[in-house]
């Protein structure tokens, strides 16, 4: 069964720099999503990305964020400069019937 | 704005015994409900959404629009049950972004 697929599993960063979460959505979907999870805290969406631009986005996902999808299978957020309150699970979603969510980026800004 | 509330953090419950895990929501509108569950170290798994009105894994919901409720229940716990599970709610029917509660630790004992 295919699934989503996310790179690296767990990313360490200095404040300040500069972030790639990968993402691989599953083949014939077209709907796209990252949302993250601070320890102990909810799940919260980030954006949506659909026919190569954002459909929606939340407050969180200000100017130091942005997404791309390169080329036909990955699905990218950027971080332009870390911050220590950016640590947290990032999740990447993708859409068929419902969202399936990929197995996470930890990420710690130290 | 939409919000699902999950009143339990932890909840622990013999083997065999039944299982129910609350969930609330606020929204003005139709919304579609889901039921997530993660096991350990594992991705986030779509369990149930209510328009499916159906059974899998021995756990059903049935959304209750006058409550605003949407539980999870199990007539017989099994020890397999041990994860976190988190309610979802998403705008209307398309490709909105998922809203989640906090989510409840479900601990079946031995």
């Amino acid at each position: 069964e295919p699934e989503v697929t996310q790179t690296p599993s767990h990313q360490v960063t200095q404040m300040g720099q500069e972030v790639i979460l990968r993402c691989v959505p599953i083949s014939n979907h077209l709907y796209f999503y990252w949302y993250r999870q601070i320890l102990g805290q909810k799940v919260e969406f980030l954006v949506s990305f659909y026919n190569n631009e954002i459909s929606e986005k939340s407050e969180i996902f200000d100017d130091q964020f942005s997404v791309e999808r390169p080329d036909g299978s990955n699905f990218t957020l950027k971080i332009r400069s870390t911050k220590l309150e950016d640590s947290a699970m990032y999740f990447c979603a993708s859409r068929g019937n419902e969202q399936y969510f990929g197995p996470g980026t930890r990420l710690t800004v130290t | 704005a939409q919000r699902v509330t999950q009143p339990e953090k932890l909840l622990s419950v013999f083997k065999g015994a039944p299982v129910e895990l609350k969930c609330n929501y606020s929204y003005s509108g139709s919304p579609e409900l889901f039921w997530y569950v993660q096991y350990s170290r594992q991705r986030l798994q779509l369990l149930l959404r209510h328009i499916s009105r159906e059974s899998i894994k021995g756990f059903t919901a049935d959304l209750n629009k006058g409550e605003t409720s949407f539980h999870l229940k199990k007539p017989f716990a099994q020890e397999e049950d041990s994860a976190m599970y988190y309610c979802a709610l998403r705008k209307g029917f398309g490709n909105e972004k998922l809203t989640f509660g906090t989510g409840t630790r479900l601990t079946i004992i031995p």
